[in-house]
């Protein structure tokens, strides 16, 4: 059983197009995260959400917008999408009490 | 903001040589952690340190905090092809109610056969 799957894996889109990228975690935990990690490798959160409240928004423009229907469930949703925007997403689940991150396999997002 | 710095950035060894990774900050973190990150998939916990000075073992890695927690290091003995992978630290700190984790630069270690 997968822990914390996202989907798509794979996405390749036009500039200026709206997407998503879902996100559950089977693993009972209370707070998910969204990261973005560049082509430098570079892994920097975006958003966090403990029970279905968001506690954590970086700087991230307000193009993209996170939506957690329940506990288990952390989408994200991109409009008009930029070059820059280019990148792996990273879901990550955890226990607020515990430190351990479970990351899913990432979703791989090229706009061309 | 909170930063951590890697060192080295990329490193390609030999099988059966040792190596160390750093992992420095200005800031102190209640606890620190390390990562692996195979190609294609996320990253994955190899070792939490939460005390300053404390050293903890996992067969051929060695991780150790620093006394201030403010850096760690990663040492690797006799490395293997299978430990080829991007090594990231990630520095906890409290948030209001939230723990946010704030993730290293990474270092691509490649381990030649």
């Amino acid at each position: 059983d997968t822990a914390v799957s996202q989907t798509p894996k794979y996405l390749v889109t036009q500039m200026g197009n709206d997407k998503s990228i879902k996100c559950e975690q089977n693993l009972g935990h209370d707070t998910m995260y969204w990261y973005k990690q560049d082509s430098k490798k570079f892994l920097k959160i975006m958003f966090s959400y403990n029970n279905k409240e968001l506690i954590i928004n970086e700087t991230v423009p307000n193009r993209f917008s996170p939506k957690s229907p329940d506990k288990a469930h952390l989408n994200l949703h991109i409009n008009s999408l930029e070059l820059g925007d280019s990148a792996v997403y990273f879901c990550a689940s955890r226990l607020t009490s515990n430190g351990e991150l479970f990351f899913g396999e990432g979703s791989r997002l090229t706009v061309l | 903001t909170q930063l951590l710095e890697q060192s080295p950035q990329f490193l390609s060894i030999q099988e059966g040589e040792n190596l160390t990774v750093y992992c420095n900050s200005s800031s102190v973190f209640s606890s620190l952690q390390w990562y692996r990150q195979e190609p294609g998939e996320g990253p994955v916990l190899l070792v939490t340190v939460v005390t300053g000075g404390e050293v903890k073992k996992l067969k051929r890695l060695t991780f150790q905090f620093g006394d201030a927690r403010k850096d760690s290091s990663l040492h690797i003995t006799a490395a293997q092809p299978g430990d080829t992978g991007l090594y990231l630290c990630a520095g906890a700190s409290s948030s209001g109610s939230a723990r946010q984790l704030t993730f290293g630069s990474g270092t691509q270690l490649t381990v030649l056969p």
